[in-house]
């Protein structure tokens, strides 16, 4: 049974430019949520899509979006990039946006900004 | 204030040493409390799943959930080199808005 996948492991953009970071939810799991994880903290929540529709959203400015798929699978696109923006970015899964199941991470994409 | 804190350490402990690890919270509303593992430029794995005040023990690992003083903790019996890593506590009330603590880094010296 395949966990949390995401793609790239490792990304490094410029300022101004714009990325796409892609995660494929663990074996029946409906509900993906993103998280920014800064160097030497925690994650932070960004955002979380069930049934293809933004559930619900942390404190980050709309220049972060994202989508989901029928398959469950997400995109998180960040616009105009800062060099605040690197960091790891994290892909987490659960079942149902409504419970309180717990999520399960995958490995991370790191970003770095120049 | 943030919603959760957690003294990010680091810890330094000699193998076969208990470890406990903390987290202080500040939204009573909370109502579920996790520890995840993080090892160095992964992802975290979820270690400990409570939802109730008091212990639940798995193997060497203790989570212990003290409602009334918001207060959470992570006990580690026996601590082997393995156990080397940052320690996140997470929590969340309703919802699936997970609020992570800053990790705690521990190094366990064989």
């Amino acid at each position: 049974d395949a966990g949390v996948t995401q793609s790239p492991t490792h990304l490094i953009k410029t300022r101004g430019q714009q990325v796409t970071l892609r995660c494929s939810p663990k074996s029946g799991h409906d509900t993906v949520s993103w998280y920014q994880q800064a160097l030497g903290q925690g994650p932070q929540f960004i955002f979380q899509y069930y049934e293809e529709e933004e559930r619900q959203r942390g404190n980050f400015p709309d220049r972060f979006s994202g989508h989901q798929f029928p398959n469950y699978s997400s995109e998180l696109n960040v616009n105009a990039l800062l060099l605040g923006d690197s960091a790891l970015y994290l892909c987490a899964s659960s079942l149902d946006w409504r419970s309180t199941d717990t999520q399960y991470f995958g490995p991370g994409t790191r970003l770095t900004v120049l | 204030q943030k919603e959760v804190e957690q003294d990010p350490g680091p810890l330094s402990v000699p193998e076969g040493a208990i470890v406990s690890l903390n987290c202080t919270y500040s939204n009573s509303a909370f109502q579920y409390f996790m520890w995840y593992r993080q090892y160095s430029r992964k992802g975290p794995e979820l270690l400990m799943y409570t939802y109730s005040s008091g212990n639940k023990e798995d193997g060497r690992f203790t989570a212990q959930v003290d409602k009334s003083s918001k207060y959470i903790s992570l006990f580690i019996r026996d601590s082997q080199p393995s156990d080397s890593a940052t320690y996140l506590c997470a929590m969340l009330w309703g919802g699936n808005q997970f609020y992570f603590g800053t990790g705690t880094s521990l190094t366990v010296i064989p």
